[in-house]
């Protein structure tokens, strides 16, 4: 079976400075990893995925994300937050846990990110 | 191009009634999800459409029921709701369902009660 754990559940920086939200994961499989955000109120939208091509990922917005198998880990990094970056960030796994199954992902609990000025 | 739209968008029930979520994608995509979010719990799978025609459960599929209408619909209904069922859910979809990574996208959300 596959999980995610989330390190952090709530991460407040100063604006201007570097953000790190920590995941750990587990899977059967080589697995793929997303990192999801949530504004307040909104659906969810994707930041950066990792599909086992280049290790660190660039996404959106700035961040980027350095997937390290020896650690099973997928830590989400930007180098200077701002304003904007505030919301909820959930790391993703996906694979197959069955034959015939779907592309089904197994959500993180989330990290909330306040960012402060 | 909406995406993934749902409606509604904001719901109250009382417990005992029955409610239909709906779901649309303009996508063309072949698979499709209802997931429901409740706090300190991330997403959690309700059932999925890996294609027209067919449906699976998730992880909590119990109270539940679904219709992939046809390849752009798919609908999550509530036949008797549970204060249990109070959160919020969302609708997404994929271009396909095979192993991979292909990127899920997901709706707006509808935010439940159930009194």
């Amino acid at each position: 079976a596959q999980s995610v754990t989330q390190l952090d559940s709530h991460v407040s920086v100063s604006e201007g400075t570097p953000v790190l939200l920590r995941c750990n994961y587990s899977s059967s499989y080589s697995p793929s990893l997303f990192w999801y955000v949530q504004h307040p109120n909104k659906g969810l939208q994707l930041l950066l995925k990792y599909t086992s091509a280049a290790t660190l990922v660039k996404g959106i917005n700035g961040f980027e994300a350095e997937f390290k198998k020896s650690e099973t880990s997928f830590h989400l990094t930007k180098p200077s937050a701002h304003m904007s970056d505030a919301a909820e960030y959930f790391c993703v796994v996906s694979g197959v846990e069955r034959t015939g199954g779907g592309n089904k992902l197994t959500f993180g609990t989330g990290t909330q990110l306040k960012v402060e000025l | 191009n909406a995406g993934v739209t749902q409606t509604p968008k904001f719901q109250v029930l009382k417990t005992g009634q029955s409610m239909t979520l709906q779901c649309a994608q303009d996508m063309n995509h072949n698979s499709m999800y209802w997931y429901r979010q409740d706090p300190g719990m991330g997403l959690r799978l309700i059932y999925y459409s890996a294609s027209e025609g067919t449906t699976d459960k998730g992880e909590v599929p119990n109270g539940y029921n679904v219709s992939r209408l046809n390849k752009r619909e798919f609908s999550l209904r509530l036949e008797s709701a549970a204060p249990s069922q109070t959160s919020v859910y969302f609708c997404a979809s994929s271009r396909t369902s095979g192993i991979g990574a292909d990127t899920q996208y997901f709706g707006p959300g509808t935010r439940l009660t159930v009194l």
